[in-house]
């Protein structure tokens, strides 16, 4: 079974400083990972997915991700955040069960960016 | 533009009161879902379907009823709401690319509240 693990429900940053969100995945098969970001009163936009293709994946708004299968991690980070990065990101695993995929998500970590 | 669309976008019902929250997408995606989302639980899926005419439960379908009769449209029926179904509402469709891996787009959400 899949699973996905936010290791932390906040994170604050100042504005102009990294960012980092963490994600540790379960999978028992050669699992997709993507991140959602959904804003306040917002729907779930798709900032990156890995596919099994390049292990370090650049997404929107300068944010990127690196899959780690030794480490089962697929942490989110941006190297300067900004006012509007404000968000709940979810990190999420999928796999094709029965022929279709199946979504698990993790369960949000809400970035604050203070000025 | 390609997305997915939701209706209504905010429901305030009574317990009992039938209900069905719409969902359309204009990409032909043969893959469509319907997730809640809760306060410290990210998103779980209530039913999914593969095409037509095929659909099968997620993880929280208690409660829930769905159609599949055109590809474009995915309807959530609640026959008689309860208040623990007070939730916000996510539609989703997929497209799945030549690697059999898949992509879910969201709608906007709905949400529900239940009294």
């Amino acid at each position: 079974a899949q699973s996905v693990t936010q290791l932390d429900s906040h994170v604050s940053v100042s504005e102009g400083t990294p960012v980092l969100l963490r994600c540790n995945y379960s999978s028992s098969y050669s699992p997709s990972l993507f991140w959602y970001v959904q804003h306040p009163n917002k729907g779930l936009q798709l900032l990156l997915k890995y596919t099994s293709a390049a292990t370090l994946v650049k997404g929107i708004n300068g944010f990127e991700a690196e899959f780690k299968k030794s480490e089962t991690s697929f942490h989110l980070t941006k190297p300067s955040a900004h006012m509007s990065d404000a968000a709940e990101y979810f990190c999420v695993v999928s796999s094709s069960e029965g022929g279709f995929q199946k979504l698990v998500f993790g369960t949000g970590t809400r970035l604050l960016v203070s000025p | 533009e390609a997305q997915v669309t939701q209706n209504p976008r905010y429901l305030i019902t009574v317990t009992g009161k039938k209900l069905t929250v719409t969902c359309s997408q204009n990409m032909n995606h043969e893959y469509m879902s319907w997730y809640r989302q809760d306060p410290g639980l990210g998103l779980r899926q209530i039913y999914y379907s593969m095409n037509v005419e095929v659909t099968d439960k997620g993880d929280v379908p208690e409660g829930y009823k769905v159609s599949r009769k055109e590809k474009r449209n995915f309807p959530l029926i609640l026959e008689s709401p309860s208040p623990n179904q007070t939730s916000l509402y996510f539609c989703a469709s997929s497209l799945r690319d030549g690697r059999g891996r898949e992509t879910q787009y969201f709608g906007p959400g709905t949400r529900l509240l239940v009294l």
